[in-house]
């Protein structure tokens, strides 16, 4: 059973250019968590997604920023116009279907790094 | 709003030292605490997950404690091992309203020196 699968690991893109991170969750998770954390920080929450729903947007910028979880394939953290403020690590957690599962523990893939020129 | 404090921000032990991080959290009205292992440049690795009704959990050399009321976890680490090296989160759940994510600490830096 394969762990949480980000990819790309690592992703340059010059000031202006789209960015798109993709991440698979475990296998019978249907539950998915972008984070983000920027140099010398901790990690704060973005958004919550389920299948084909965001739940939870809260810590999502109100601009340039979206994501998807589709009902087939991976989800999807889409930034567009990219700004050097935006070079960070993302990180994808997936989680099983509440109440049953894991107790809510979320696992973590290993994170896409973006740096923006 | 949930904030989550690490102390210390870095720490340097010997190796065979036994040691103590620690994780403070503002709101007591949490559903679980997590501690995490970050390695440079990789995910994270989860260690000890606490439900709040609990008040430690133990794996191996690693001890988590929690203190809801006073909105506290330490971790304990024995017997300290080079490979023990990494950042330490300390990461709650919130049971009120509001985000739905894992709330961080900004980490404790470990070097174990061998």
């Amino acid at each position: 059973n394969a762990g949480v699968m980000q990819n790309p690991r690592h992703l340059v893109r010059r000031r202006g250019q789209e960015a798109r991170l993709r991440c698979s969750p475990m296998k019978g998770h249907s539950h998915v968590y972008w984070y983000r954390q920027l140099p010398e920080e901790g990690l704060k929450f973005m958004v919550y997604l389920q299948k084909e729903n965001i739940i939870d947007e809260s810590g999502m910028p109100k601009e340039r920023f979206s994501a998807e979880f589709p009902k087939e394939g991976p989800s999807i953290l889409r930034i567009q116009q990219v700004v050097r403020g935006d070079s960070a690590a993302y990180f994808c957690a997936s989680s099983p279907p509440r109440p049953i599962g894991a107790k809510n523990i979320q696992y973590f893939g290993a994170g896409t790094r973006l740096s923006v020129l | 709003k949930q904030e989550v404090t690490q102390i210390p921000a870095a720490l340097s032990v010997p190796e065979g030292e036994n040691l103590v991080l620690n994780c403070s959290f503002t709101d007591s009205a949490i559903y679980n605490l997590q501690w995490f292992r970050q390695d440079p440049g990789k995910g994270l690795t989860s260690l000890l997950l606490i439900q709040s009704s609990q008040r430690e959990q133990t794996s191996g050399r690693l001890n988590a404690s929690l203190d809801k009321s006073s909105g506290r976890s330490t971790l304990y680490i024995a017997a300290s091992q080079p490979g023990d090296s990494a950042t330490y989160l300390c990461a709650v759940k919130s049971s009120g309203g509001g985000a739905d994510g894992l709330t961080f600490g900004k980490g404790t830096h470990l070097i174990i020196q061998p």
